[in-house]
């Protein structure tokens, strides 16, 4: 099993669009979970933070679930500008582990 | 706003050579690593750094890497005798506390290019 697991997409949606993308994690002892985001052929860089107890961003959203070891991400009045790799990453210790990341590109 | 620098931004290679890859931390950072990113794959670590001494490394990084930090400022990853397999984005990062919590900020990362 990968260690985080993301649907690879890409999803295509319209301006103003909701979106969605979850993540699992096979870790248990997992400790900190991130979005990060990575244009084409550029570096990640860090969207979020997510916590148990979910938490907001603007237009962006994230709730972890423990139990269930999902991550999840929604993007709201989704904007040009979001097309872009969306990266769902675990750590337990200093290290980063990375999902494979999902496309996402908005439409006119 | 302070930024992890990387050079060079792109770097051809013949097979079988040495390549050093080189990173200018955050000043004020203490942890350092070094990930890479194969075309189309995920990004995958490869070793953190911190009071000069390798903190973590993973399976990828065996004997024809290693790190150094040669003076205050730079950060520096040496592959002895490069590989097609080699052929990848290199991205550096650096982190106040080395915490999981912490965020890692990236550079912009090398190309590395392996004929």
């Amino acid at each position: 099993r990968k260690e985080v697991e993301q649907d690879p997409g890409p999803f295509n949606v319209p301006e103003g669009a909701t979106v969605a993308f979850n993540c699992t994690y096979s870790n248990s002892a997992s400790q900190s979970f991130f979005w990060y985001r990575q244009d084409c052929r550029k570096e990640p860089k860090l969207l979020m933070s997510v916590y148990s107890s979910g938490n907001e961003d603007g237009r962006f959203t994230a709730q972890l679930n423990r139990a269930s070891q999902y991550i999840s991400l929604l993007i709201r009045d989704s904007k040009l500008s979001d097309s872009a790799t969306y990266l769902c990453v675990v750590s337990n210790t200093d290290k980063l582990i990375f999902g494979t990341g999902t496309r996402l590109q908005v439409f006119p | 706003e302070p930024e992890v620098t990387q050079t060079p931004s792109h770097q051809v290679t013949q097979m079988g050579q040495e390549v050093i890859l080189r990173c200018v931390p955050i000043s004020n950072h203490l942890y350092f690593y070094w990930y890479r990113q194969i075309l189309g794959q995920k990004v995958e670590f490869l070793v953190s750094f911190y009071n000069n001494e390798i903190s973590e490394k993973s399976e990828i990084f065996d004997d024809q890497f290693s790190v150094e930090r040669p003076d205050g400022s730079n950060f520096t990853l040496k592959i002895r005798s490069t590989k097609l397999e080699d052929s990848a984005m290199y991205f550096c990062a650096s982190s106040e506390v080395g915490t999981s919590m912490d965020e890692q900020f990236f550079g912009p990362g090398t190309r590395l290019t392996v004929l």
